[in-house]
């Protein structure tokens, strides 16, 4: 069975840092291009950060960019992103998705408060 | 940036009556390659998104051929030729020429 499991979100502190983690399974990680994408409370969806199957390519979202860094490993399956400078309205749950979005995890929830 | 732009927002629907969502983009949607990256998700209540359709008109394995995808350049439209009870959900463009950019959902609910 192909999955993607996010873990990682907590409650965290405005100006605090955490790292997310995606573990993968069931598909080759090593060949996809791999996203996260966010959801504010009650809001849609926003598009965070995408990297390529080797590391050597990365975007990310206005909203974060100098902020977050996305990275992988492939020997261990798994995608991170790491969330520096956090605010408040970095408050959301955190998917993980193939970069072609037809696999995505459950999302992990962050919380930005004091 | 690319900015998609969808509409209705709300979108109440009858039990077995159509339904049809527009999703229009800030510039072209048509790579370098050819083709045009314009996706369509569902976001069922407390599920993770699920894409139904991709380039266009492309259905997902899995998804019911009540769902349409049509559209090019910047004008897109998802259509649901009979609605059913477990349709109920928020609708999602997404494009992935320029980057990647979601528009701001669609909610589809039964009147």
């Amino acid at each position: 069975e192909v999955q993607l499991v996010e873990s990682g979100g907590t409650l965290v502190q405005p100006g605090g840092s955490l790292r997310l983690s995606c573990a993968a399974s069931g598909l080759s990680f090593n060949r996809y291009w791999m996203s996260w994408v966010r959801q504010l409370p009650g809001k849609g969806l926003e598009w965070v950060a995408n990297m390529n199957q080797d590391g050597s390519e990365r975007h990310y979202a206005v909203s974060v960019k100098g902020r977050f860094t996305i990275s992988r490993d492939n020997a261990k399956n798994s995608l991170y992103l790491e969330m520096n400078s956090l605010r408040a309205e970095d408050t959301a749950v955190y998917y993980c998705a193939s970069d072609g979005f037809d696999i995505w995890g459950r999302g992990t929830v962050v919380t930005v408060s004091s | 940036d690319v900015v998609m732009t969808q509409s209705p927002l709300s979108l109440p629907v009858t039990l077995g009556q159509p339904a049809s969502i527009s999703c229009r983009s800030s510039q072209s949607l048509v790579y370098n390659d050819g083709n045009t990256y314009l996706n369509w998700f569902q976001q069922r209540p407390g599920q993770s998104p699920r894409r139904l359709i991709h380039r266009v008109s492309i259905r997902d394995s899995g998804v019911p051929d009540r769902f349409s995808g049509s559209g090019s350049g910047t004008d897109f439209t998802l259509k649901i030729s009979r609605v059913e009870a477990e349709d109920v959900g928020v609708y999602y463009c997404m494009q992935g020429t320029d980057w990647r950019a979601f528009g701001q959902g669609t909610k589809l609910e039964i009147k």
